[in-house]
This record gives structure tokens, sequence and C-alpha cells, in this order.
């Protein structure tokens, strides 16, 4: 079974500049959550999709930052102007909804801004 | 609201002894439980997580760990730790009886354990 696939792996641009990443979750996964993880610190939460819909965006910069899960499988997530202080490792993790299901992580996508 | 706290950022043993990484947690219902390895450039790894039932949980590579209920704890165990334990840990909680955040994981902010030989 493949994992969560995400790319780019890593990302360099300047500040002001847009960035994307893309996320493909394990098939079957209809939940999907994107993470920001600074170094030496636990993911915290940006977003959460239930198929299609954002059931938890409390946490996301909605002035600079977007997601879209298009037909409830595939998500991108979007900054635009990326600033210095949003390096960091975005992380995307799905599992199997309604229930207490563990999350599986892809391997991130490390961001520099310079 | 639910909280988790991992107080030691770092844990050293040597290889061989027993290794222990400890979890507390804070939640208005029951709480699912979960901890998590990282290894450099690699994204979270599953090893185990308390639903219900036995308090004892086994995982992954040999890991278990203790859902102790009065002292609200989630304790990371290993026997024998060897080197290749050395990673990045972490616990997280689901509260089950939040209604504004159902869910949601709260991920600690890590241990770090270094085993040496």
């Amino acid at each position: 079974e493949a994992g969560v696939v995400q790319s780019p792996r890593y990302k360099i641009i300047e500040k002001k500049q847009p960035v994307a990443f893309w996320c493909n979750p394990i098939s079957g996964h209809n939940t999907l959550y994107w993470y920001l993880q600074n170094l030496g610190q636990g993911p915290e939460l940006l977003i959460r999709y239930e198929n299609e819909e954002a059931v938890d965006d409390s946490q996301l910069p909605k002035d600079r930052f977007s997601a879209e899960r298009l037909k409830g499988v595939d998500s991108t997530l979007k900054i635009q102007p990326a600033e210095l202080g949003d390096s960091a490792v975005y992380l995307c993790a799905s599992s199997l909804s309604q229930g207490p299901y563990e999350q599986y992580f892809g391997p991130g996508t490390r961001l520099t801004v310079t | 609201a639910q909280s988790v706290a991992q107080p030691e950022d770092q844990v050293n043993v040597a290889e061989g002894n027993p290794l222990t990484v400890k979890c507390t947690y804070s939640v208005s219902g029951n709480p699912y439980l979960f901890w998590y390895v990282q290894y450099p450039n690699r994204g979270l790894q599953f090893l185990l997580k308390y639903i219900t039932g036995d308090n004892l949980v086994k995982g992954s590579y040999g890991f278990e760990a203790e859902f102790n209920k009065s002292q609200t704890s989630f304790h990371l165990k290993k026997p024998s730790a060897l080197v290749s334990d050395s990673a990045l840990y972490f616990c997280a909680v689901r509260d089950e009886g939040a209604t504004d955040s159902w869910g949601k994981f709260q991920f600690g902010a890590g241990t770090q354990v270094v085993v040496t030989p």
C-alpha cells in the first residue's frame, strides 16, 4: 500500500513569492490534515478536511494561506505571499474517518523563505 | 480544551537499558492517545494507540505504553533500547468528549531520545 505522498520535498523561495504544496493521501482515507512543524516542535494543525469539506480551519492564516481538496482526494496548500516566518516543514496526513483512527503522515515539504 | 505535555525535552539511555518517555494529558471526555516517532527528514510514524480496554498497549518495534487514568498519563516504554531507537517521539491526544474540536489531534512538543552504544 502506498503511503501519503507529498511534493516537493524541499522548496526555497524569496519572501513575497507564492508557493504551493501538494498531497496525495492513502487511498480510502477520507480525512486529510495539513500541519506546520517548526524545528524541534510538534505538528500544529492548519486545516482538516472530511472529504471535500474543510471542517477545521481555525488555525489557518487566511490572509495568506489557502487550501483546497477537489474531489475529496488530492489536496493543495498555498501561501501567497510567503514571509520569512513561514519557513518550516509542512506535513500532510490522512486517516480513516469517524473513529479513533491513527494518522499516516507524508515525508513533509521543507520550506525555506529567504 | 485538550492538551498534552511531554515534560522531558531529551531522554538519554544506554543501549540495552529500559527506555521511558513520559506523557500527560488533559481532556474533558474520554481520551484517545497515540504515540508517534519521527526520524530526521521524515514524517511521523505511528507506534501505538490507546482507545479503550487493557491499560497496557503494545505497538511496533517492541514499544508499549501504559494508560493511567488517575494520573492522566500515557508513558511510552521499551524494555531494552537500541541505538536505532534514537529519534524524536511525540505523544498525541484526541478528546472524544469535545464538541468544539471533535476529531482534532493535539500533539506534544516532542521528546528527543538518544541511545548511546
